[in-house]
């Protein structure tokens, strides 16, 4: 099916682990997105992508790798977990430089719990 | 440093009645405003949008209204229906910058529609 697509939908893992979030998006968007969720602070931005093998750093980069071998895919690498990295974190495409009057489309969500 | 606030965390209305939902930014060279909304266990939907050049636009029972002077922007929906229960998000850009049109989210507001 058409859209985008994060996995897993539920995580728990135990501080230090290493983890990955994916991403999938079928419409070939040149813009994809990572954003984290919590209570008081909304939506932050962790990294972005304007294409692949084009990455940079959002508002919260600490503790995450992402990489962008194909358009399609977009994962998100918490290399050694940490409590604070506990959240809902969501990806996002975008199908154009300027935007469109849609904005972002966004995925479902992964929530992770770090134990 | 929030650039984009919503100061109302959460918002409790009447069916039928008018709901508006405020949010402010600091930034003077966003020029570009969305509003999404959020239902649990999903991820954000986009919902209407504005730019700088506007001060209104109308969407069926949604319309959006900025202020550039004050900074500040508002959703209205009317008249507001339970299925409007939700999360709203304000998000802006800065679409001058070029590249990817990175979005700013406000902390969100839980909106309750009551029967």
């Amino acid at each position: 099916d058409a859209g985008i697509t994060q996995s897993p939908r539920y995580k728990i893992t135990e501080t230090g682990r290493q983890v990955t979030l994916m991403c999938h998006q079928t419409w070939s968007h040149s813009y994809m997105f990572w954003y984290r969720q919590d209570l008081g602070h909304g939506l932050r931005l962790i990294y972005y992508s304007a294409a692949a093998d084009i990455t940079d750093k959002g508002e919260v980069p600490d503790g995450y790798v992402v990489s962008r071998s194909k358009t399609e895919n977009f994962p998100l690498t918490l290399e050694s977990a940490t409590r604070s990295q506990t959240s809902v974190y969501f990806c996002a495409s975008s199908e154009s430089r300027q935007g469109s009057g849609y904005g972002y489309t966004f995925g479902s969500g992964t929530r992770l719990t770090v134990v | 440093d929030q650039q984009v606030k919503q100061n109302s965390p959460s918002l409790s209305v009447q069916e039928g009645r008018i709901s508006i939902l405020n949010c402010d930014y600091t930034n003077s060279m966003f020029d570009y405003f969305l509003w999404y909304k959020k239902y649990p266990a999903e991820g954000p939907t986009f919902l209407i949008s504005i730019s700088s050049i506007k001060d209104k636009n109308e969407d069926g029972r949604f319309t959006v209204f900025l202020n550039k002077s004050a900074k500040h922007l508002s959703l209205h929906i009317v008249p507001s229906q339970p299925g409007d229960s939700a999360v709203y998000f304000c998000a802006a850009s800065a679409r001058k910058d070029g590249g990817a049109q990175k979005l700013v989210f406000g902390q969100g507001t839980r909106l309750t529609i009551n029967p």
